[in-house]
C-alpha cells in the first residue's frame, strides 16, 4: 500500500484556515484517500475521504489534484478544539481485505 | 450500540502474563480491525475480520498475538506471555461492509506491561 508523508507538526491561530498536505506518490488506481483526527486518549475519528478532485463536508474539504500523488486537507476557521493529530492514509480493497496504513500524522496546535 | 466499545480501558500486566482485550463493534458492522498504537506513533495495523473470518493477520507481531471473532460480532485480542514491548494502546475499529467510507474506532485499551 502507498506510504504517506505529512509534516510532523503545524501551528495556527484561531479563526485561520489550515491546510495540511500529504504526499502519496505510490498511490494505486483503486486507492481512496482518507483523513482521520485523533485527540489524546481517544481513537482516531474519520474526517473525510475522497478519490479525486474536491470533496467537502461540514467540517473539512479535501483537495486532490489530477495525478493523485498528493492531497490537501483544509480546515476552515480553526478553533482551539481542533488541536489534534491529523492522519492521512490511503487504502483500498485488495484480495478480500481492506488495510489502511497510518503514518506518524501531523500534530496541529491551534493558538489563541 | 452507539459506538465501538472496548474493555478494559486500562490494563496493567506483569511480564509473562496473558491478557485478553475485548471489542464490541457497532451492531451490524461486518468489518472489524485491530490496531496497535505506541506512544507518539500512528496506529499500526494488526488484523482484519469480515464477519467471523479473519482475512488478514499479517500485522500481528508474533505468534503470541491471537485474535478471534467467533460469532461475527464481539472480538477478542489475546496476547500470551506479555513482554514490555507489548505496552501500547490497542484500538479496535468497525465498519459496514465497505470500509472504503471510513470506519469507527473505539477509545482503545491502554496496556502497560511491568
Amino acid at each position: 500500500l502507498a506510504k504517506t508523508t505529512q509534516p510532523i507538526s503545524m501551528d495556527s491561530y484561531e479563526g485561520q484556515e489550515v491546510n495540511i498536505t500529504c504526499s502519496h506518490n505510490n498511490i494505486a488506481t483503486n486507492d481512496y484517500i482518507t483523513w482521520y483526527q485523533q485527540f489524546p486518549s481517544q481513537g482516531p475519528r474519520f474526517i473525510i475521504q475522497g478519490y479525486k478532485t474536491k470533496v467537502t463536508n461540514e467540517v473539512a474539504s479535501l483537495f486532490i489534484p489530477a495525478d493523485r500523488k498528493s492531497s490537501t486537507l483544509s480546515l476552515p476557521r480553526v478553533s482551539l478544539s481542533d488541536t489534534a493529530v491529523y492522519y492521512c492514509l490511503v487504502g483500498a480493497y485488495r484480495s478480500g481485505t481492506y488495510k489502511y496504513i497510518f503514518g506518524t500524522g501531523t500534530r496541529l496546535k491551534v493558538l489563541a | 450500540g452507539a459506538g465501538v466499545s472496548q474493555s478494559p480501558r486500562y490494563k496493567v500486566a506483569k511480564r509473562g502474563q496473558d491478557v485478553a482485550l475485548r471489542c464490541d463493534p457497532i451492531s451490524g458492522h461486518v468489518s472489524l480491525f485491530w490496531y496497535q498504537q505506541a506512544l507518539g506513533q500512528g496506529p499500526e495495523f494488526l488484523t482484519y475480520f469480515q464477519n467471523e473470518a479473519q482475512l488478514d493477520k499479517s500485522g500481528l507481531p508474533s505468534d503470541r498475538f491471537f485474535a478471534e471473532r467467533p460469532e461475527g460480532s464481539v472480538s477478542t485480542l489475546k496476547i500470551q506471555r506479555t513482554q514490555q514491548e507489548d505496552s501500547a494502546v490497542y484500538l479496535c475499529a468497525s465498519s459496514r461492509d465497505r470500509p472504503d467510507y471510513g470506519y469507527t474506532f473505539g477509545s482503545g485499551t491502554r496496556l502497560t506491561v511491568v
